[in-house]
């Protein structure tokens, strides 16, 4: 196992259309959590999963964000009617525990224009 | 709500010498808290981990302390390089929650 792997690494995307973005956990992991980060700033929390069930969403995430993580596996993240404010690096990270170091991936870059 | 806030955006210090970076947390008591390193482009690496019961830890030449009376967090690199450039970021947990609560990190630049 290599870690934590997102896919894809970069998506450009024009305003309006959907993304779906996937992050394979290290396996073992049954904690799962998604962030976004811009320029300057620390990753932002956006979800969190413990095996499938999504058990808590950030109250700045809007209805156009959708995840999943079926199985308990590997997980998507959906943007619907993308905005050019959601241009951003997209992380996912694992853990074994809640209260043990996440590993994160490489992160998606997307770029709304 | 509960707050982060690393003191520098940006630290510039001499290869050779010792990097301090602050960590202050208001409106709650985390039970532990962790700093990671980024690197431009990249998510972010694990360094540390302190829990609320110990005062310091250490790994190499990183030493990070803990003081929930003054609710901070020092992190240290001692004998820095210019390879210890990069962002150090400061996560206790959300409150009440496992998720991870970063501040805006502080950007380490060693000079040669």
């Amino acid at each position: 196992d290599t870690g934590v792997s997102q896919n894809p690494r970069h998506k450009i995307t024009k305003r309006g259309q959907n993304v779906t973005f996937r992050c394979d956990p290290i396996s073992e992991h049954n904690r799962l959590y998604w962030y976004r980060q811009t320029l300057g700033q620390g990753p932002e929390f956006l979800t969190y999963f413990q095996n499938e069930a999504q058990l808590e969403k950030s109250r700045l995430l809007s209805d156009r964000f959708s995840a999943e993580r079926p199985k308990g596996s590997f997980s998507t993240l959906e943007i619907q009617r993308t905005e050019q404010g959601d241009s951003a690096m997209y992380l996912c990270a694992s853990s074994f525990y809640g209260n043990t170091e996440a590993f994160f991936g490489q992160g998606t870059r997307l770029t709304v224009v | 709500s509960q707050k982060i806030e690393q003191n520098s955006e940006a630290l510039n210090i001499q290869e050779g010498k010792t990097a301090t970076l602050t960590c202050n947390y208001t409106n709650y008591s985390p039970a532990y808290l962790q700093w990671y390193r980024q690197d431009p482009g990249r998510g972010p690496v694990f360094l540390l981990l302190i829990r609320e019961n110990e005062k310091e830890k250490r790994k190499e030449r990183l030493k990070v302390t803990f003081d929930t009376t003054l609710k901070q967090s020092l992190f240290h690199i001692t004998a820095s390089q210019p390879a210890d450039s990069a962002t150090y970021l400061c996560a206790p947990p959300g409150a009440g929650s496992y998720q991870l609560t970063f501040g805006k990190g502080t950007k380490l630049s060693v000079i040669p």
